[in-house]
């Protein structure tokens, strides 16, 4: 059972450059999500899907794009990389709109902006 | 925009010691406030999904309570061993249609030998 599954695990941008980090889960969970992962900030929520065909924005959605065609995919979009935008990226899944089911989290994937 | 916090931010402790944090959060349209532990270079894995005043949820020698009226929830630990030594995250869901799960800072254990 692959769980949620990010793939690069690892990645340089230049300022400018544009990249897409994906994010499958095969649980069937309704609920998936990209948080941030800066230091001393804790997780940072960006962009959030309660189903597909449906996003909405969390608390730092500046910058990204995100997209939900599928039950299993929830990709993240840098149009356009800033250096602000280095951090380590989480996905993550759960039932019922995370109302009282945990998260699952992917292994994450670490962006460098240059 | 929904402030949750926790503290202290780091703590160090010798192994056997017992020890506590705290999670803070809104105390008005309240849903759900979730515990994950995170160790070093993996990923966040749940605790604990506490969603009733005065829940007490436990697991081995961890254990968590929940004051949904004051917002607050502490995580304890008993004879905190090495293998504790991870970030303690809390998370707090509001009541209403929206998803948004908020993450505090987390607090730092160290556990030493």
């Amino acid at each position: 059972n692959a769980g949620v599954t990010q793939t690069p695990k690892f990645q340089v941008l230049k300022t400018g450059q544009s990249m897409t980090l994906q994010c499958a889960q095969d649980m069937n969970h309704e609920y998936m999500s990209w948080y941030r992962q800066d230091p001393g900030m804790g997780l940072r929520l960006i962009h959030y899907s309660v189903g597909a065909g449906i996003t909405d924005q969390g608390e730092v959605p500046n910058g990204y794009n995100v997209s939900r065609s599928t039950t299993e995919d929830f990709p993240l979009r840098l149009l356009s990389a800033a250096p602000s935008q280095t951090s380590v990226y989480f996905c993550a899944s759960s039932t019922h709109r995370a109302y009282n089911s945990p998260l699952h989290f992917g292994n994450g994937t670490r962006l460098t902006v240059t | 925009i929904l402030n949750v916090e926790q503290s202290p931010q780091s703590l160090h402790v010798q192994e056997g010691d017992s020890t506590n944090f705290t999670c803070s959060f809104p105390s008005s349209n309240f849903y759900a406030l979730h515990w994950y532990r995170w160790e070093t270079a993996k990923s966040p894995e749940a605790l604990f999904v506490m969603t009733l005043n005065g829940d007490e949820k436990k697991k081995g020698r961890i254990s968590a309570t929940l004051n949904t009226k004051e917002g607050y929830s502490y995580l304890y630990i008993k004879g905190s061993q090495p293998e504790d030594s991870a970030t303690y995250l809390c998370a707090f869901r509001g009541s209403g249609n929206t998803g948004k799960l908020i993450f505090g800072q987390g607090t730092t254990l160290q556990v030493k030998p």
